[in-house]
């Protein structure tokens, strides 16, 4: 199974600063087969970002990502209250589909 | 618009099997794939398995041998079927719409949240 592993578990950023997520594949990964998805607290997961840097629909423009082979990267540019929510990334390259362990973010 | 809407006891015992139904509106089960995402308290993300447009499944092997999904396309329903209940069962099982192409679960139902507990 490939294993993503997401960097930071937690970040505690202030409104307007700008925070960075890394996934880290255990095998190289299509770009095509690699996507983010946001789940606010007590909610479902939201897809944000699909193949690794196109926004769903309806996303705003804050929110972006990038990567290639084993390293990916999701960042929102300008944090915002609204954000508060865990984010995971996950693989549909091969079988079993998996997410990383997911990171935190809160707002000071 | 595009709905899924998970439905299910949500009290089990262990040895049990769990009986989750998925009924999706605003697209076809024939068109699109649904999967299973089963999230434990407070923990992340695991893909249980897929049933593609096709009828085709894919199952995560880590709960393969107790897990069944299937669909009855005239209702537009999905059925997860997982016997042999244990306390670590217990989370929220999500279905989602998911795409063969690239494996995105692109809509999400609201979860159902079974306990598994005696």
């Amino acid at each position: 199974a490939i294993v993503l592993n997401q960097s930071p578990s937690s970040i505690i950023a202030s409104q307007g600063e700008k925070v960075t997520i890394t996934c880290r594949a255990s095998s190289s990964i299509s770009s095509n087969y690699l996507h983010w998805y946001q789940q606010k607290p007590g909610a479902f997961p939201k897809l944000v970002i699909y193949s690794t840097s196109y926004r769903a629909s309806g996303v705003p423009s804050r929110f972006s990502g990038s990567g290639s082979g084993t390293s990916y990267s999701f960042t929102i540019s300008r944090v915002e209250a609204e954000d508060v929510a865990t984010y995971y990334c996950q693989q549909g390259s091969s079988n079993p589909f998996t997410f990383g362990s997911g990171t935190k973010l809160e707002i000071k | 618009q595009v709905q899924l809407e998970e439905s299910g006891p949500g009290l089990m015992q262990p040895s049990e099997t769990l009986s989750l139904t998925c009924t999706v509106s605003g697209f076809s089960l024939t068109s699109n794939g649904v999967g299973w995402v089963r999230q434990p308290l407070g923990k992340g993300l695991v893909w249980m398995g897929t049933i593609w447009a096709g009828g085709s499944i894919n199952y995560n092997s880590a709960v393969q041998s107790r897990l069944s999904i299937s669909r009855d396309t005239s209702k537009s329903q999905v059925f997860l079927k997982m016997n042999s209940l244990q306390p670590e069962d217990t989370g929220t099982y999500y279905c989602a719409r998911s795409t063969r192409g690239n494996g995105i679960f692109d809509y999400w139902g609201q979860g159902v949240m079974v306990t598994v507990s005696s």
